[in-house]
């Protein structure tokens, strides 16, 4: 069985242009995160898809970042202008409705120049 | 505010030997604390689960307890391999849908 797909794995763009990244989650995976991953840290939750509901976005940064999850299947995150600081690592992962364990996908590395 | 705690220094063990990581918390009471194994340049993948009211949980070479009157769990690697080195997060989970915070992460250097 696939695991959560992510694209692309590498980006380096300037600041203040956009950037997407898209996520497919592990098929029957009604749940989808966005989580945001600084060097040396630990993963910090972005927004939690419900199917294609989003019900947790507190800490999603809304004057640039944006997300979509269509059909309740595959996601993407969007930045729009990228900062210098969000050269981060992006990590989407995915989950069965109700069920503790999450699956993580090996990320999308941003590098903001 | 809720706080997790991971030792942010390097645990540097000879092969064979027993490696124990520690995850501290404050101001939280989790239904449940899992363990992750994160490798360079890949995501975090599950190791193990443990419940509040479980003491102790046991997988091949992997044990963890859960003391919820100290707030802390302790993640042990019996007889450890190289291939053990890695960064180890622990992340609290409640009971409000699939709720995970994450710590920061040890990393474990097993040496031949």
């Amino acid at each position: 069985e696939a695991g959560v797909v992510q694209s692309p794995r590498y980006k380096i763009i300037e600041k203040k242009q956009p950037v997407a990244f898209w996520c497919n989650p592990i098929s029957g995976h009604n749940t989808l995160y966005w989580y945001l991953q600084n060097l040396g840290q630990g993963p910090e939750l972005l927004i939690r898809y419900e199917n294609e509901e989003a019900v947790d976005d507190s800490q999603l940064p809304k004057d640039r970042f944006s997300a979509e999850r269509l059909k309740g299947v595959d996601s993407t995150l969007k930045i729009q202008p990228a900062e210098l600081g969000d050269s981060a690592v992006y990590l989407c992962a995915s989950s069965e409705t109700g069920r503790n364990t999450i699956y993580f996908g090996e990320g999308s590395w941003l590098t903001v120049v | 505010s809720q706080k997790i705690e991971q030792n942010s220094e390097a645990l540097n063990i000879q092969e064979g030997k027993t490696a124990t990581l520690t995850c501290n918390y404050t101001n939280y009471s989790p239904a449940y604390l899992q363990w992750y194994r994160q490798d360079p340049g890949r995501g975090p993948v599950f190791l193990l689960l443990i419940r509040e009211n479980e003491k102790e949980k046991r997988k091949e070479r992997l044990k963890v307890t859960f003391d919820t009157t100290l707030k802390q769990s302790l993640f042990h690697i019996t007889a450890s391999q190289p291939a053990d080195s890695a960064t180890y997060l622990c992340a609290l989970g409640g009971n409000a849908g699939n709720m995970l915070t994450f710590g920061g992460g040890t990393r474990l250097m097993v040496k031949p």
